[in-house]
């Protein structure tokens, strides 16, 4: 069965600095995608970045970065310039071919003025 | 705003008592996927429809049902509710049922079961 542990419940960052999250990932399959997911104080959830297996390439878009490195099963997300706008709960998310997704814990993130 | 919504958004009951949640998927999109996010469980997968046709089932407890109607809107069936049921519900739709397709997430309804 697949697996996403985020192992980091709470992180803080200042305003205007760069944050890391951190995701782990345990699966069988050879091709899948991962995601991170942004869910807000208002609890909508917004997809942040998206990154298909086979592409050795890092995912980015805009302030948001990720790092996968598929041997080691990892899927980091790096948030750039870090806005006040960003303080969320952040969720690493896998999908498997059926198409389910496989949530971690979720990681809060405040950003300080 | 994704294109999903979902009604109502707030619920509250009493245990034993049976909810319906109900989803509007995106237009054009043919599955819906429905998700739990509780404070015990955090977010989980219940189920997945495909053009009216249940395609994936994942923790979905016995007293929950659902379906997907021919217009495609889709209904959670909660029934004998206890109080752990409390918790974030979520619909989801993408274009197709395969993998690999950006699921859109409605913005939740809420039951509090007390």
């Amino acid at each position: 069965a697949q697996t996403v542990t985020q192992s980091q419940p709470e992180m803080s960052v200042q305003e205007a600095e760069t944050v890391t999250l951190s995701c782990t990932y345990d699966t069988s399959e050879s091709n899948y995608y991962l995601f991170w997911y942004k869910q807000p104080p208002s609890r909508q959830m917004i997809l942040v970045i998206r990154q298909e297996a086979y592409k050795q390439q890092n995912a980015t878009e805009n302030r948001f970065s990720v790092n996968f490195q598929k041997a080691a099963k990892s899927f980091s997300l790096k948030i750039s310039d870090s806005q006040l706008g960003d303080t969320a709960m952040y969720f690493c998310a896998f999908m498997n071919p059926g198409g389910k997704l496989i949530f971690g814990q979720g990681t809060e993130l405040s950003v300080k003025p | 705003d994704s294109g999903v919504t979902q009604t109502p958004k707030h619920l509250i009951t009493a245990t034993g008592q049976r909810v319906t949640l109900r989803c509007s998927p995106r237009s054009g999109d043919l599955s819906v996927y429905w998700y739990q996010q509780s404070l015990d469980q955090g977010l989980q997968f219940l189920i997945q429809y495909y053009n009216g046709e249940e395609r994936a089932k994942g923790n979905i407890l016995e007293r929950f049902s659902a379906q997907q109607f021919p217009d495609l809107h889709s209904e959670l069936n909660l029934s004998s509710l206890e109080l752990g049921d409390s918790a974030l519900y979520f619909c989801a739709s993408s274009a197709r049922s395969s993998s690999y397709n950006e699921q859109f997430f409605g913005p939740g309804t809420r039951l509090t079961v007390l």
